[in-house]
């Protein structure tokens, strides 16, 4: 199992972003994705799930309406994205693969960076 | 939501001593709904233990993990220089999910 995750960026306060997380090595469907975000100098935080084989949902509440999960089976891609970038939003982003409650396999993150 | 508190926040030992590492949930983590993971600087982050005493697949016998209601150990017996890292605890009794601060294992 392989998760790989698209390469940093560097957006401005308002902007709108979407990454990415390519699983290969299974069947996409066989897991659920999960994101957790790391902040600087902080911990882990789950920001919620995505099942790829009917796109429910559960997103933390301390995430929802900020962010969206969506998925592309055609691709085997899961996505994060954001339509309102905050400076607050600076972090690393990582997809992990797994059951509905814990994370089995991690992608490598995706830093992102919002500074005006 | 249910905390996580990890202790200590540092830990440092040499090669071939047992690590112990703590983590206190501020609420009972029903059916021992608790997940250790592995993160080193760089790497993706790695599973290591759920349930909170199972394996998860290719982590060797010199990780353990154990505890119910609000009290988890993960123990490391013999330390591999390999192992110095940060850990982190993860409970998934309930939504969300969540993830305590951390415990940094770095060499005396």
């Amino acid at each position: 199992v392989q998760l790989v995750q698209s390469g940093a960026e560097v957006k401005k306060p308002g902007e709108s972003l979407r990454i990415s997380c390519e699983g290969s090595g299974y069947s996409f469907t066989t897991y659920s994705i999960h994101w957790v975000r790391l902040l600087p100098g902080k911990g882990l935080e789950w920001m919620g799930t995505i099942d790829p084989s009917d796109s429910y949902t559960n997103y933390n509440p301390s995430f929802q309406g900020h962010v969206t999960f969506s998925t592309d089976k055609s691709v085997n891609t899961a996505y994060l994205h954001w339509s309102t970038l905050r400076a607050s939003d600076t972090a690393m982003y990582y997809c992990a693969a797994g059951g509905p409650f814990f994370f089995d396999f991690w992608g490598h993150g995706t830093l992102v960076t919002v500074s005006s | 939501d249910i905390v996580l508190t990890q202790s200590p926040d540092t830990l440092s030992l040499s090669p071939g001593e047992r690590a112990t590492l703590a983590c206190r949930a501020s609420q009972s983590v029903n059916s021992g709904s608790l997940a250790w993971y592995q993160h080193k600087p760089g790497q993706a982050p790695r599973l290591l233990m759920y349930g909170p005493s199972s394996r998860a697949t290719g982590i060797p016998d010199r990780f353990s993990g154990s505890g119910s209601g609000t009290d988890f150990t993960l123990t490391i017996s013999s330390l591999d220089p390999e192992d110095f890292a940060l850990y982190y605890c993860q409970q998934y009794a309930s939504s969300p999910f969540t993830f305590g601060q951390g415990t940094r294992l770095e060499i005396k």
